[in-house]
């Protein structure tokens, strides 16, 4: 059965620092590894990561994939109050589950004026 | 625009109750999707479509009836539903199946007395 652990499952930080977010997997016909952020309903798009070692960026947040240790990890500089929220980790895979996404159980990243 | 749009918001049932979900996208993806997500928990895959066809069910009770009407609507048919089906449902698409970046609606927050 495919597998997805994030760490830790809560943070709490002030303002300006920095954070790193944590997702391990184990999962038949990797395809793809994608990060969402989740506020109050809809899990909204951030990174989707399918080489090993290369780093994905968007302003303050980026990613990177190890698919020889089967993890990824999501950065967050400078931090702010509107980043937090519940960031998931999720995995694509083929063969039987092609286009299913297995999520992790989410990190929950509270950040304090 | 990657919106996924999905009525209603809220919505309460009793257990003899028949009601629908609905699911609408512009963005002339050919795969949608049905998830579940229960309070502090990932996300969990009901239902696949593709092409407007059944391509995935992940073993949903029958009390939850999918069904694709065009490429732009997805429905989700509740009859006979339990107090524990009380969730967040959220639907989601893609440009096709397997192309695993899936942007998700907002959600509808079900009820059941």
């Amino acid at each position: 059965e495919d597998k997805v652990v994030q760490s830790p499952l809560s943070l709490v930080v002030h303002e300006g620092d920095t954070v790193t977010l944590n997702c391990s997997y184990e999962v038949t016909n990797f395809r793809s590894l994608l990060w969402y952020k989740q506020e109050k309903k809809a899990p909204t798009f951030l990174f989707m990561l399918t080489s090993s070692g290369i780093e994905k960026k968007s302003g303050r947040l980026s990613s990177i994939l190890d698919k020889k240790e089967l993890f990824s990890i999501l950065n967050i500089t400078a931090t702010q109050t509107g980043d937090s929220a519940i960031y998931l980790c999720a995995v694509g895979a083929g063969g039987t589950s092609y286009g299913k996404l297995t999520f992790g159980q989410g990190t929950i990243l509270t950040v304090h004026p | 625009d990657t919106e996924v749009t999905q009525t209603p918001k809220h919505l309460v049932m009793g257990m003899t109750n028949k009601k629908s979900l609905k699911c609408e996208q512009h963005m002339g993806h050919r795969a949608m999707y049905w998830y579940k997500q229960k309070a502090k928990k990932p996300p969990e895959l009901m239902f696949v479509y593709s092409y407007e066809k059944l391509s995935i069910n992940e073993s949903v009770p029958s009390r939850f009836s999918p069904e694709c009407p065009n490429s732009s609507l997805l429905n989700l048919h509740l009859h006979a539903l339990q107090p524990e089906d009380s969730a967040l449902y959220l639907c989601a698409s893609s440009q096709e199946q397997g192309m695993d970046t899936q942007y998700f609606g907002p959600g509808t927050r079900l009820t059941v007395l």
